[in-house]
C-alpha cells in the first residue's frame, strides 16, 4: 500500500462547479498537509498549507484535514478554466521529507 | 526574477552517456532538493541537501550523484544513462524549520524550478 493514495483522474467539470479533490494516507507520522498545483510543463507551486485537523479557507479554496480518518480534501468553489491543472496532495513527516500523491488532473470546461 | 532556476530545460541524449543538470536558487534558503517526476506524473524525492550537507538520500542508483558547491546551488550528475532515466527532474528549495520554536519557514513548503525534461534514446 502506498503511503499516500490519490485518484489520478482526469476530472472534467463545467465552469462554476464545485470541485472536490481527495487523498488518503496511511502514515500516522505525517504532521503537515499541503496541496500543490502544477500547470502543464511547469513546476508545482504551493496552494494550501495546513497542520491540524479542520478546515482552512483561502478565497475559493478550502483545505480540509481529518487526521482520525487519515483523509484530506481540497474544495474549489466557482471553478474557473484557469484552475485546470494537476493538483498534488503532499504530506510531511519529521525532517523535511515530503511525500506527494500522484496528482489529480483537473479540467474545467468553459 | 526567477527564484529557482535549472538548466537545461530540455535534454535529449543517447543511452550510456553522462549528463548534468544545474540548479540555482536566489531565495536564501538552506535546503535544496532533487525530485524526479516520471511519465505517470509521480513526483518522488531523490536527494536533499542542507547547507551543502546531504540529509536525504532515497533509494537512487549510484549513477546519480548530486553536488552542492554552496547552499545556493545543487547540481545533479547522471552517469551511464538508461532508458528508465527519462523523466522530468525538478529542483526545489525550502527554508528549514529552525527546531528552536522560531519558525524560519514552513516545513515542507517547497519552491520548485520549472523542471528539466530528460529523454534518453
Amino acid at each position: 500500500q502506498k503511503e499516500v493514495e490519490q485518484d489520478p483522474g482526469p476530472l472534467s467539470v463545467p465552469e462554476g462547479a464545485i470541485v472536490s479533490l481527495n487523498c488518503t494516507y496511511s502514515n500516522s507520522a505525517f504532521q503537515y498537509f499541503m496541496w500543490y498545483r502544477q500547470y502543464s510543463r511547469k513546476g508545482p507551486e504551493l496552494l494550501m498549507y495546513t497542520y491540524s485537523s479542520g478546515n482552512k479557507e483561502d478565497g475559493r479554496f478550502t483545505a480540509q484535514v481529518d487526521k482520525s480518518s487519515k483523509y484530506i480534501s481540497l474544495f474549489i468553489r466557482d471553478s474557473q478554466p484557469s484552475d485546470s491543472a494537476t493538483y498534488l496532495c503532499a504530506m510531511v513527516e519529521g525532517y523535511q521529507k515530503v511525500t506527494f500523491g500522484i496528482g489529480t488532473k483537473l479540467q474545467v470546461i468553459p | 526574477d526567477t527564484a529557482v532556476s535549472q538548466t537545461p530545460k530540455y535534454l535529449v541524449t543517447q543511452m550510456g552517456n553522462d549528463k548534468s543538470i544545474k540548479c540555482e536558487q536566489n531565495l536564501g534558503h538552506d535546503t535544496m532538493y532533487w525530485y524526479k517526476q516520471d511519465s505517470k506524473k509521480f513526483l518522488k524525492i531523490m536527494f536533499s541537501y542542507n547547507n551543502k550537507e546531504l540529509i536525504i538520500n532515497e533509494t537512487v542508483p549510484n549513477r546519480f550523484s548530486p553536488k552542492s558547491p554552496d547552499k545556493a546551488h545543487l547540481n545533479l550528475h547522471i552517469n551511464s544513462l538508461e532508458l528508465g532515466d527519462s523523466a522530468v527532474y525538478f529542483c526545489a528549495s525550502s527554508q528549514l524549520w529552525a527546531g528552536t520554536g522560531v519558525a524560519r519557514g514552513r516545513t515542507g513548503e517547497l519552491f520548485f524550478g520549472e523542471g528539466s525534461r530528460l529523454t534518453v534514446l
